[in-house]
């Protein structure tokens, strides 16, 4: 069985440029999350989705984070404009029992 | 603020030795726990899960979960060096297909 797949796997920018990530869950996973991991730090999670749907986008920065999940299935998270504390690797998880939440390799974001 | 608290470490442990993990949590009434194992530029991995008091065996690995005293921990036996990483501790407050709240990690450092 395929893991999560993630996409690129890293990206440098400049400050207030823009950015996306894509994410393919495990097959028939409906619920997706996407977490940021800052370096010393454990995952924060981002958002929630289960198939189309938001469940929790709480500690989601709305004013320049968004994301969506078209068609259940993959998922993009994008930051506009990126800020130099958005540094990090974000996760993608995902889970079909509810319970058990499996990540995919992450993509390392550098800002300058 | 729902938080899990774990001791950053660096955790020394000689190889052969029981290697002991700790995590308390600030939510009561939260539901599932779970031990992730996180190599240095890898995401973190499911190494175990725990939903009821008691101990819960897997290879080497046990868990143990005390609801009352609000307290997760993980025994590794028979330390390899391999073992080293870091073990993030993860709570599920809620229950069902909720985000999880980390830990910030232990770094564990097995001594050949």
């Amino acid at each position: 069985e395929a893991g999560v797949a993630q996409s690129p796997r890293y990206k440098i920018i400049e400050k207030r440029q823009s950015v996306a990530f894509w994410c393919n869950p495990i097959s028939g996973h409906a619920t997706l999350y996407w977490y940021q991991q800052i370096l010393g730090q454990g995952p924060k999670l981002l958002i929630q989705f289960q198939n189309n749907g938001v469940v929790d986008d709480s500690q989601l920065p709305k004013d320049r984070f968004s994301a969506e999940r078209l068609k259940g299935v993959d998922s993009t998270l994008k930051i506009q404009p990126a800020k130099l504390e958005d540094s990090a690797v974000y996760l993608c998880a995902s889970s079909y029992l509810a319970e058990e939440q499996f990540f995919g390799p992450g993509t390392r974001l550098t800002v300058l | 603020q729902k938080e899990v608290e774990q001791n950053s470490g660096p955790l020394s442990v000689p190889e052969g030795a029981i290697a002991s993990l700790n995590c308390t949590y600030s939510d009561r009434g939260s539901q599932s726990f779970f031990w992730y194992r996180q190599y240095s530029g890898k995401s973190p991995e499911l190494i175990m899960s725990i939903y009821s008091n008691g101990d819960k065996e897997d290879g080497r690995f046990t868990a143990q979960l005390n609801k009352a005293s609000q307290y997760v921990s993980l025994l590794i036996r028979d330390s390899q060096p391999s073992d080293s990483a870091t073990y993030l501790c993860a709570v599920n407050p809620g229950g069902g297909a909720d985000g999880l709240t980390f830990g910030k990690g232990t770094h564990l450092i097995i001594q050949p």
